[in-house]
């Protein structure tokens, strides 16, 4: 079946400029979950979604970061006002229970 | 979640069994143990879990000491396309909303 996928692959920015961030979860998943991960770095904790509860967005770093969820389905994470210490790969998980899969990421550049 | 230590890295010959270590001596009852890959410019992979019995799928079998203090990941025929970082985990039962936690891993290189 069809796995986690993110949309755009790619995506180079200018330093002010306001991104969006599209995640598609695997049908039927509860269960999603940002992370971002710097290169070389490990994976930084993002935001996470379950059903209709509150996200959990303890992770985001900054009140430029936002994230939703609409249907319970498709999330989106929006910077606000890009900084170059925002250039990574955002990547995006669901789950239906402990097993997370991860999309390919969305690679990032802040000039 | 408990601590896990695995070696930096390891290599291997392409067509031969890979075979990854993993040390997890504090681990609880509850734990399960969980293996991850990432290939380089790719999202983590999952490969495969398991809780005290051995487990094989499509990808990978997960051997499990009987007292749970370490885990060894297979691979039986290893490829070219399996080089890549491997990580060790261990989750408790019921964590579904917990955020996941990479160590270091393990570079596994697979030569022609």
């Amino acid at each position: 079946g069809a796995g986690v996928s993110q949309s755009p692959s790619n995506k180079v920015t200018e330093k002010g400029k306001d991104v969006e961030l599209r995640c598609d979860p695997i049908s039927g998943h509860t269960a999603l979950y940002w992370y971002r991960q710097s290169l070389g770095q490990g994976l930084e904790f993002l935001i996470y979604f379950q059903g209709n509860s509150a996200p959990d967005k303890s992770g985001l770093p900054s009140d430029r970061f936002s994230a939703e969820r609409t249907g319970g389905s498709v999330s989106t994470l929006t910077i606000q006002r890009t900084q170059q210490e925002d250039s990574a790969v955002y990547l995006c998980a669901s789950s239906l229970r402990e097993t997370q899969y991860f999309g390919p990421g969305t690679r990032l550049l802040v000039l | 979640d408990a601590k896990t230590t695995q070696p930096p890295s390891m290599d291997c010959a392409e067509g031969r069994a890979a075979n990854l270590p993993c040390n997890h001596s504090t681990i609880s009852g509850n734990e399960y143990v969980y293996w991850y890959r990432q290939i380089h410019s790719q999202g983590p992979q999952y490969i495969i879990h398991g809780l005290k019995n051995n487990e094989t799928n499509e990808m990978a079998s997960l051997i499990i000491t009987e007292d749970r203090k370490s885990s060894t990941l297979i691979l039986p025929h290893a490829t070219l396309r399996d080089t890549a970082v491997y990580y060790c985990i261990v989750r408790p039962l019921g964590t579904s909303g917990s955020r996941l936690t990479f160590g270091e891993g393990t570079q596994l290189t697979v030569n022609p």
